[in-house]
Formats: C-alpha cells, sequence, structure tokens
C-alpha cells in the first residue's frame, strides 16, 4: 500500500531541546517537502528537496534542517533556534523532482502535531 | 500583495445549495491550478487539477481565467460532508523549478 508516512502523530517538546520529525515515502517520488501550517494560516514551505542529497531553503527556513541521504526519506530537525516551534507540521511528496513540471501534483502525509512545553 | 488569495469565509451554506469560492493570483506565468480539500487537523488531499478549459467531476467545478488571474471552484447540491477547508494551490514558474504556493484556504460549512 503506498503512501507518506509521518512519524509521530503528536510530538511534545521542552523549551531548547531539538527534536526529528519522520516522513518516509514508498511512492518512488524524487520530490518532497516540509509545510507548516499554523491555525487559520496556510502552508508554508520550509525545505524541499527534488534529488537525493540536494535539498533547498523555502519561505521559512530559518531554526531548520534537513537532510535526504535517501529517496524515501526526508527528516526534519526542528532546532532549538526556532522560536515558535509549535505547529502542525506536514510532509509532501511529488513525481518528479528537477525533471518536474507544473503539472506535478503532491501528496501529503497525515502530519506531526508538534507542542513546545 | 499576497501571491495567492482567498477568501477565508466561512461560507455558511444549507444542504443542497450551490457555492463558489474564488482564488487570484499574482504570477502571470502560473503554470498550473490545484483544488485542495482539507479536514479539520487532517493533511490536504487532491479535489482537482484546473485547466484552462475548466473542468467537472461530478458536483465539483473548478474554471480559470487567465486574463483576470483566478481560479474558481462551484459546489453544487452541497452536502454536509463538503464541510471542509478548500486550499488553492498555484505553481509558479520560477528558474525551472514548480514549488506550489498555498493559499490560507476557504472555510466552508453545510448546515442541515
Amino acid at each position: 500500500d503506498g503512501g507518506i508516512t509521518q512519524s509521530p502523530k503528536y510530538l511534545f517538546r521542552k523549551e531548547g531541546q531539538n527534536v526529528t520529525l519522520s516522513c518516509e515515502q514508498n511512492l518512488n517520488h524524487d520530490a518532497m517537502y516540509w509545510y507548516r501550517q499554523d491555525p487559520g494560516q496556510g502552508l508554508r514551505l520550509i525545505y524541499y528537496s527534488q534529488i537525493v542529497n540536494d535539498f533547498q531553503k523555502g519561505d521559512i527556513a530559518e531554526g531548520y534542517s534537513v537532510s535526504r541521504e535517501k529517496k524515501e526519506s526526508f527528516p526534519l530537525t526542528v532546532t532549538s533556534a526556532q522560536k515558535n516551534p509549535t505547529a502542525f507540521y506536514l510532509c509532501a511528496s511529488s513525481i518528479d523532482g528537477l525533471a518536474g513540471g507544473p503539472t506535478d501534483t503532491q501528496y501529503f502525509g497525515p502530519g506531526t502535531r508538534l507542542t513546545v512545553l | 500583495r499576497k501571491e495567492v488569495e482567498q477568501d477565508p469565509g466561512p461560507f455558511n451554506v444549507p444542504e443542497g445549495a450551490t457555492v463558489a469560492f474564488n482564488c487570484t493570483y499574482s504570477n502571470s506565468a502560473s503554470q498550473s491550478f490545484f483544488w485542495y480539500r482539507q479536514d479539520c487537523r487532517k493533511e490536504p488531499k487532491l479535489l482537482m487539477s484546473v485547466y484552462s478549459s475548466g473542468n467537472e467531476d461530478g458536483r465539483f467545478t473548478a474554471q480559470l481565467n487567465r486574463a483576470s488571474q483566478y481560479i474558481s471552484l462551484l459546489i453544487r447540491d452541497s452536502k454536509l460532508s463538503d464541510s471542509a477547508t478548500y486550499l488553492c494551490v498555484v505553481n509558479p514558474a520560477s528558474g525551472g523549478s514548480y514549488i506550489p504556493t498555498f493559499g490560507r484556504g476557504t472555510s466552508l460549512i453545510v448546515h442541515p
């Protein structure tokens, strides 16, 4: 059964801690993305990767880091430098990365809700 | 000006009503357009793509107006289950990459 999985579903972090959110896909998609969604707000792009071992900053990359060592995996680390990390984090993938076209659609994982205590 | 703008609503309509949402975009070079549906506390799911000629899927019709730079979504015969937030997504062309830009969403509440 192909899809995108994110774990954990809920995550609680103390101030000053780094946490890593997992995102795995078995769709054989080249491109993967991380978004943040705050209540009543749209999705804001944190990082994206169009190919293994390469990734680009999105609109709000400060305080976050990513890696793309495998095609299937794109973990996101929320560092202590991120001042307001409480949010809903969504991972997505699309079929083509560098060869991608404008009609590529994104498929989303179920999301991780991060709360800072 | 925001790249993609939507009226946040909520649009409060009775079952059976017809309701329409618009979404405006600022980048005239945008190549493709989509509507996603997002239920409360869930991930967005693709509802439909929007083509130049317009497209229809059951009770849902999407239209693109390139001259005025907006897309629309029409829902006929609204069901209670249509209650959700509808996100407009635009793929602008930028240096050969197509990174989607999301609107904030329009909230729809269908009541009995």
